[in-house]
């Protein structure tokens, strides 16, 4: 268990509908990071936040958003659902201290099917 | 640009030794990453090297080449719950920690 949390752990939805994937990260990491993971794809990054802010984009679509709350939380809004936005979604986090370069330790995902 | 290539499936006995291999070309070049994904599962880490040598953690171990642009994660006494997908990533400088991930090779570990 790397102490991020992700909820749901599955959605199903239909085309043209909007969701919203939550997140969690480790207990004092200030950043989270989005990946998309497709059938028999790599991870694509999407998105990363730092205390709030956005930090880097990734091949993140236009119909797609992310926001970080005061309390750390992060959300992923995708909209306007297409058939090839079935995926896993994985977040991730890190402390961001400024060190060379940190582990991301991820959270189990969120598996969304799009019918 | 940014380009990582590994194999993408690789077969081994229980018991025996295999090597994953990955290569890498990208600029501002920070440190890899192997990270073990189990199907449907989240990746976690294994081990993270940015200078050039070997770094051995029980029965994994992971080299860097930073002048060849590579790497290779070593699986020693393979067991069956080996069997799983490793993924090579490369951190960036100046990228606010920022990965960039290869697309995996999976292993599958036959008695």
């Amino acid at each position: 268990d790397s102490g991020v949390t992700q909820t749901p752990k599955h959605l199903i939805t239909a085309t043209g509908q909007r969701v919203t994937l939550r997140c969690s990260p480790r207990s004092g990491d200030l950043s989270v990071y989005w990946y998309q993971q497709s059938l028999d794809q790599g991870l694509q990054f999407l998105i990363q936040y730092y205390n709030g802010e956005e930090r880097a984009k990734g091949n993140i679509l236009e119909r797609f958003s992310a926001q970080q709350f005061p309390d750390l939380h992060s959300e992923l809004n995708l909209s306007s659902l297409e058939l090839g936005d079935s995926a896993l979604y994985f977040c991730a986090s890190s402390v961001l201290s400024g060190a060379l370069q940190e582990t991301q330790y991820f959270g189990p995902g969120t598996r969304l099917l799009v019918l | 640009g940014q380009n990582i290539d590994q194999p993408t499936e690789m077969t081994a006995t229980e018991g025996a030794i295999v090597q994953i291999n990955c290569t890498y070309q990208t600029s501002g070049f920070n440190g890899l990453f192997w990270y073990q994904q189990h199907a449907g599962e989240a990746p976690t880490f294994l081990s993270y090297n940015v200078l050039d040598g070997l770094e051995e953690k029980g029965r994994f171990s992971s080299f860097l080449s930073r002048s060849k642009g590579y790497s290779y994660l070593l699986l020693k006494e393979l067991q069956m719950k080996d069997s799983a997908s490793y993924l090579c990533a490369v951190g960036f400088s100046g990228g606010y920690n920022k990965l960039i991930f290869g697309a995996g090779t999976r292993l599958a570990v036959h008695p």
